[in-house]
């Protein structure tokens, strides 16, 4: 069974900070899943990855397959992105393996 | 943009009720999925649905538990004489497709407490 683990576990900035998670797996896996889950527990899908890099605003997701490793990053942090952010591995032909997430505070 | 919408947002119920949660995924995604998440922990696979069966369960989905699509739109969970560490908040998700790159899309969830 792959193990999910994300550092750091909690991390507080300062808005306009740029901000690092990283996610890092112990099996290979078909895809990747960065979530971010709001206070009132709703989650929302930022980026789905099987190789490189993908770019949604101030979201940078990227993934380095041979090191089982993955990083999402925000620019130009905003008070509006503190949240829990949670990576999803899976592999094929099974289901996600979600970790521990990692809870962000961006203070004005 | 479509949303997987999920009833109730929050589910108060006695130890050993029934409860039965529901979910309208995405019209057109094929794959539904449940998920729970106990409150500090992490969010755990629960159970995929395609073509109107089960196609994964994990260690949790036991007997308690149920899936069902009665009409082609709902995808309902029932859980059978609810326990206390039933509480949790409860995800569904659906998809497109299985295949690697198709993203997940999740319903804002409930909150399931047993009291």
């Amino acid at each position: 069974k792959n193990e999910v683990e994300q550092s750091p576990q909690n991390l507080t900035a300062q808005e306009g900070e740029f901000i690092t998670i990283n996610c890092s797996y112990s099996v290979g896996i078909s895809a990747l899943h960065w979530l971010q889950q709001h206070p009132g527990g709703g989650i929302v899908s930022l980026f789905m990855l099987s190789s490189g890099k993908k770019k949604h605003g101030r979201l940078i997701a990227t993934i380095n397959i041979q090191e089982k490793h993955s990083s999402l990053h925000i620019t130009a942090s905003h008070p509006r992105d503190s949240a829990v952010y949670i990576c999803a591995v899976r592999n094929y032909g099974q289901n996600f393996v979600f970790g521990p997430g990692t809870r962000l505070s961006v203070l004005p | 943009e479509p949303e997987v919408t999920q009833t109730p947002s929050h589910q108060v119920t006695q130890m050993g009720q029934e409860v039965i949660l529901r979910c309208v995924p995405i019209s057109n995604h094929l794959y539904f999925y449940w998920y729970r998440q106990i409150l500090g922990q992490k969010v755990e696979f629960l159970v995929s649905f395609y073509n109107n069966e089960i196609s994964e369960k994990s260690e949790i989905f036991d007997d308690q538990f149920s899936v069902e699509r009665p009409d082609g739109s709902n995808f309902t969970l029932k859980i059978r004489s609810t326990k206390l560490e039933d509480s949790a908040m409860y995800f569904c998700a659906s998809s497109e497709a299985l295949v690697a790159n198709y993203g997940y899309t999740f319903g804002s969830g409930t909150r399931l407490t047993v009291v």
